[in-house]
This record gives C-alpha cells, structure tokens and sequence, in this order.
C-alpha cells in the first residue's frame, strides 16, 4: 500500500520550480504532505482531499487527481529553506492510517 | 506549550534486552501512531490507537508491543524478538482533521 513517490532526488539552484509525484495504485481518501529536515521530525505542510482539490501556502501548493490516484507538490521559486526530505502520507480508508512514500531529497543551492 | 515529547533522543540496547520509549502529547488529540525510520526509506507504521485502551497493530508490529492507559501517553516497548530494532523511532499524535504531529525521535541503536 506504500505510495511511489517521484524522483528520489532533486537539487535546484535558488529561484528554480520542483514538481513532487505521489502515486497510490489504490483508491486515496486523502493525501498528507511532509517535509523533513535531516535529524529532525516531519512537519505537516497539508492534506488534500478527495474531490480533486488544490492547496498552497506561500509558493507551496499541491494538486490530487482522485481518478488517477495520484498527487503532485508543487514548489515554486524555490529557497534554500526549502531543502529537506519530502514525505506524502496517504489515506484508503479515511481513518488516518497513513501510508508514507520513501520520500523526495530535494536541494536547494544558491 | 503543546506538544509531542519524545524520550529518551538516544538509547542504546544490548541483544535481548527489552527498551521503552516514551511518547507523551498535552494536545488533547485522540489519536496516536508509532512509525519506525529507516535510513533511505519512509515511515512504516507499527502500532496506532484512537482511543485509549485500545490500539491496533500497523503493518510491522511483529517484536513490538505498545499501551494506551492515558490519553496522554503511549509508549512503545521493543522486545528481544525484534531482530533488527535499529531506527529511529517516530510518535505522532493526529488531529481531528487528519493532521499529524511529530515528536523529534528517539534514535535505537543495538550494542
């Protein structure tokens, strides 16, 4: 049940825009968004649920495709805080029990 | 402040030893969940609950045990069965709206 997320690893100079995929080959209650700096603990960034709704906060958002089972983060203008592991966390059951990807390293340089 | 405490940030176990660690939260969230961290690799659930006295195995239980005697508190317990209990060890409490809180870890490492 573990999503596939794509690509394992980014590095972007500052300024340039990232794309994250998460794709689940079951149906998605919701999709849960993370970002995790080494050493230290994922932070929540969003859920989106189904019905095929996008999110964003600041140059963040995200996408679902409830048909396709599938989500994207979108990261634009990109900042060196921005660097870190990114983590999609999905629901099949609407229960919360989520199921993590094995994460997007992405790279900030100046 | 609110939160999700986690402890000890290390601990060390020797073959066959049992180790708690300790996962406490004050944000009155119903739902708690352990996740174990492998270097390269996502979280992999081992054991929710979403209410107290009652909990569920996740997908990798097996050598794991956990209570829920508080809302507050769940603590996980690692048993001489796990084989390879070294990980970093993640506790998170849920919102009601499905947003998951983390505490910082705690690092097991096998002597």
């Amino acid at each position: 049940q573990q999503p596939v997320q794509s690509p394992q690893a980014v590095i972007l100079r500052e300024g340039e825009d990232a794309v994250i995929n998460c794709s689940s080959s079951k149906a998605l209650y919701s999709v849960h968004w993370y970002r995790q700096k080494h050493g230290e603990a994922p932070v929540f960034l969003m859920i989106l649920l189904k019905g095929g709704e996008q999110k964003g906060h600041d140059k963040i958002s995200a996408s679902f495709n409830e048909k396709k089972q599938q989500s994207s983060l979108y990261l634009t203008a990109s900042q060196l805080s921005y660097s870190g592991t990114y983590f999609c966390g999905t629901d099949t059951t609407g229960a919360n029990n989520l199921f993590f990807g094995t994460g997007t390293r992405l790279t900030v340089i100046p | 402040d609110g939160g999700i405490t986690q402890s000890p940030k290390y601990l060390f176990r020797k073959e066959g030893q049992n180790v708690t660690l300790s996962c406490e939260q004050n944000l009155n969230h119903d739902a708690m969940y352990w996740y174990r961290q492998d270097p390269g690799q996502g979280l992999r659930l081992i054991y929710y609950s979403q209410i107290v006295n009652d909990f569920q195995k996740g997908d990798i239980a097996e050598g794991y045990s956990v209570s829920r005697e508080k809302k507050e508190s769940f603590p996980l317990t690692v048993t001489s069965a796990q084989k390879n209990p070294t990980a970093f060890y993640l506790c998170a409490s849920i919102t009601p709206s499905g947003a998951a809180f983390f505490g910082q870890g705690t690092r097991l490492t096998v002597v």
